[in-house]
């Protein structure tokens, strides 16, 4: 079964305001990573958080960790229409060498 | 320093053939990796590779579908005799081998398959 779920599975907001998705997963991680993918395109890579950090920023984006909860979220601050894309949690847990991803969040950022 | 390549961007078959996708890692890089994605749907792992080696097949269908990374030249993923199941798009990424593999991966822009 997937490792990560993330909720909601769709989010329409208006530019300006702050979007937040979250992700559960079931098993023991090494790392969790986000990644964006626009309409018809390929992956890219957002942030990467490891099992032993609790929060990291970059630019506009936060994530939090709560290994005790099996759970992350992505915070988008002050979103653009440019944020509008699929948004995707990816776990890589710590015996194996593949990266399980969820379903993803399909954020919509309206002008 | 140019980021993972696939070829073909895009490719239709007909139900019987055979696709064989592409998948050029980054500079440097030697660990392949393919996912499969259905429409709506997150990646699904395939198969983890490094050069000449298959280390993790754990996410291949058993038929119809194999993967190989030689020595010299690109990753390829062959899927036999495709069926109407097989459109998807098909995603490689790299990792650089200095890092432990299940760090941050690049992503090729994919191959999208149309089984006609």
């Amino acid at each position: 079964s997937q490792q990560g779920e993330e909720d909601p599975q769709a989010l329409s907001i208006q530019e300006g305001e702050n979007a937040t998705m979250n992700c559960s997963y079931k098993t023991s991680i090494n790392n969790l990573q986000w990644y964006r993918q626009n309409s018809g395109r390929g992956l890219v890579h957002l942030i990467l958080i490891r099992s032993n950090e609790r929060e990291k920023h970059s630019g506009r984006l936060r994530v939090t960790l709560d290994t005790s909860k099996k759970s992350s979220s992505l915070l988008i601050t002050a979103s653009r229409a440019a944020d509008t894309a699929s948004y995707f949690c990816a776990t890589a847990d710590t015996g194996g060498f593949k990266t399980i991803f969820g379903a993803g969040t399909r954020l919509f950022v309206k002008a | 320093n140019a980021g993972v390549m696939q070829n073909p961007r895009h490719l239709v078959r007909r139900r019987g053939q055979e696709a064989r996708l592409r998948c050029s890692p980054m500079k440097g890089h030697s660990h392949v990796y393919w996912y499969r994605q259905l429409p709506e749907e997150g990646l699904k792992f395939m198969v983890y590779l490094q050069k000449e080696n298959i280390i993790d097949e754990s996410g291949m269908p058993k038929e119809r579908f194999s993967a190989e990374f030689p020595k010299e030249g690109p990753s390829i993923l062959r899927i036999q005799q495709v069926v109407r199941g097989d459109s998807a798009a098909y995603f490689c990424a790299s990792s650089p081998e200095t890092r432990r593999p299940t760090d941050t991966q690049y992503f090729g822009p994919g191959t999208r398959l149309t089984v006609l």
